[in-house]
């Protein structure tokens, strides 16, 4: 059983479109999270869901809108896109109350503007 | 969160335990230190966090010094499969949970 599963895997897209990223998780976490990691490796995150609500927006380009149609899901969608957005995705949950902050990652979409 | 510095790059022999430093001398007192690792291609994975006592869990140990300004996770025996980049990170958890990771130390275990 999958724990945060992201589709698509991989995502190939000319600059200017608009697409978008899926993250399901089935743990029961109340929390989710986008991060993006650039061709340098760097791993930032950039918005955190709780309980459909935003709690974290990390100064991101308002062409990315995530969106929480539930606890279990966390969605990004990008307008416009740029050759700077190509990246790995990552979404990730977690509990909020525990005693510790683990955070379960996806796998990660990879995302390749032309 | 607290500033962490870590090695680059380090290497271990499979077999052998590989014991990877971490800096964090702005600590404060609330602020767990976690660690996580990201094997290529793959979604960062949790290790193992402590506040102040030393730690071990299946995976590894964590020891962390006295003034908790720096800690050393341990892999007692390690295997090519970690093979990973390993992020130390400084968090107090709270209302974000928000986790701020750095460069990381690449490990890599050679046969």
């Amino acid at each position: 059983d999958t724990a945060v599963s992201q589709t698509p895997k991989y995502l190939v897209t000319q600059m200017g479109n608009d697409k978008s990223i899926k993250c399901e998780q089935n743990l029961g976490h109340d929390t989710m999270y986008w991060y993006k990691q650039d061709s340098k490796k760097f791993l930032k995150i950039m918005f955190s869901y709780n309980n459909k609500e935003l709690i974290i927006n990390e100064t991101v380009p308002n062409r990315f809108s995530p969106k929480s149609p539930d606890k279990a899901h966390l969605n990004l969608h990008i307008n416009s896109l740029e050759l700077g957005d190509s990246a790995v995705y990552f979404c990730a949950s977690t509990r909020r109350g525990s005693s510790y902050n683990e955070q379960f990652f996806g796998p990660g979409t990879r995302l390749t503007v032309l | 969160d607290a500033k962490t510095t870590q090695p680059t790059s380090m290497d271990c022999a499979e077999g052998r335990a590989a014991n990877l430093p971490c800096n964090h001398s702005t600590i404060s007192g609330n602020e767990y230190v976690y660690w996580y690792r990201q094997i290529h291609s793959q979604g960062p994975q949790y290790i193992i966090h402590g506040l102040k006592n030393n730690e071990t869990n299946e995976m590894a140990s964590l020891i962390i010094t006295e003034d908790r300004k720096s800690s050393t996770l341990i892999l007692p025996h390690a295997t090519l499969r970690d093979t990973a980049v390993y992020y130390c990170i400084g968090n107090s958890g709270g209302s974000n949970y928000k986790l701020t990771f750095g460069k990381g130390t690449l490990l890599t275990v050679n046969p």
